[in-house]
């Protein structure tokens, strides 16, 4: 099962909104919003799941971070950019082999 | 709350194995299944397997199925990772993880690092 493809990097200044693409096959993202989730690695941090099931937001997570899904790519968007949200990014999705894949991550840089 | 508190950081040579562990509380832990990811930087996080602590049913990713052994004791609530023969290409950070739901993770460990040298 190979990598969901992510951008490496991403940037933007603060108050502007950024999208970040996964780009995954017919077998993974492709099946289903379902299968779909984010999460946020702060360095030293646990990472924290931004994003389940596609598009819903975990409870205590800020309603700027919205996702979204297309055939088989998945994004995940961030409004109104603000200095914390400076961190990696990894999509990931489970798979018809039952097995979960995750992208190779993309580092978020605030201006 | 729920937690998932790893062992600490680990330094080995290559041809040694390793054995990290993974306590849960503030949840019934035989009842979640509990996953292994590694990070390596600059190759992104790569899924390991899974195991179900109340009847230790253990699922391996093809990339890691014989080269790791995932095993759990739910009387202490805790989770193993194993590694052996550890290669320098082992080295990287091991997170724990809690699956919820069917396809999430929702608890993460602090990580463990882990060093390989020649």
């Amino acid at each position: 099962q190979s990598a969901l493809t992510q951008p490496a990097s991403v940037s933007g200044s603060p108050g502007q909104s950024i999208s970040i693409s996964c780009s995954g096959t017919s077998s993974d993202i492709g099946t289903s919003y379902k299968v779909v989730s984010w999460y946020q690695y702060h360095p030293g941090k646990a990472p924290k799941m931004m994003i389940y099931e596609g598009s819903i937001r975990p409870s205590g997570i800020s309603n700027r971070f919205s996702g979204s899904k297309s055939g088989n790519t998945a994004s995940l968007t961030i409004s109104g950019l603000q200095a914390e949200d400076e961190a990696d990014y990894y999509c990931c999705s489970y798979t018809t082999n039952r097995t979960w894949v995750f992208g190779g991550g993309t580092k978020l840089t605030v201006l | 709350e729920v937690q998932l508190v790893q062992s600490g950081a680990e330094v080995k040579k290559s041809g040694e194995s390793l054995k990290i562990s993974c306590k849960g509380s503030g949840y019934k832990f035989s009842t979640y299944w509990i996953g292994w990811v590694r990070q390596v930087p600059g190759k992104g996080v790569e899924w390991m397997g899974v195991i179900y602590p109340g009847d230790s049913d253990t699922r391996y990713s093809p990339s890691f199925q014989g080269q790791v052994t995932i095993s759990a004791d739910k009387s202490i609530s805790t989770a193993y990772l194993q590694l052996s023969s550890l290669k320098a290409s082992d080295a990287g950070m091991y997170y724990c993880v809690r699956r919820w739901g069917d396809y999430y993770f929702d608890s993460w460990g602090q990580g463990t690092l882990v060093t390989v040298s020649s």
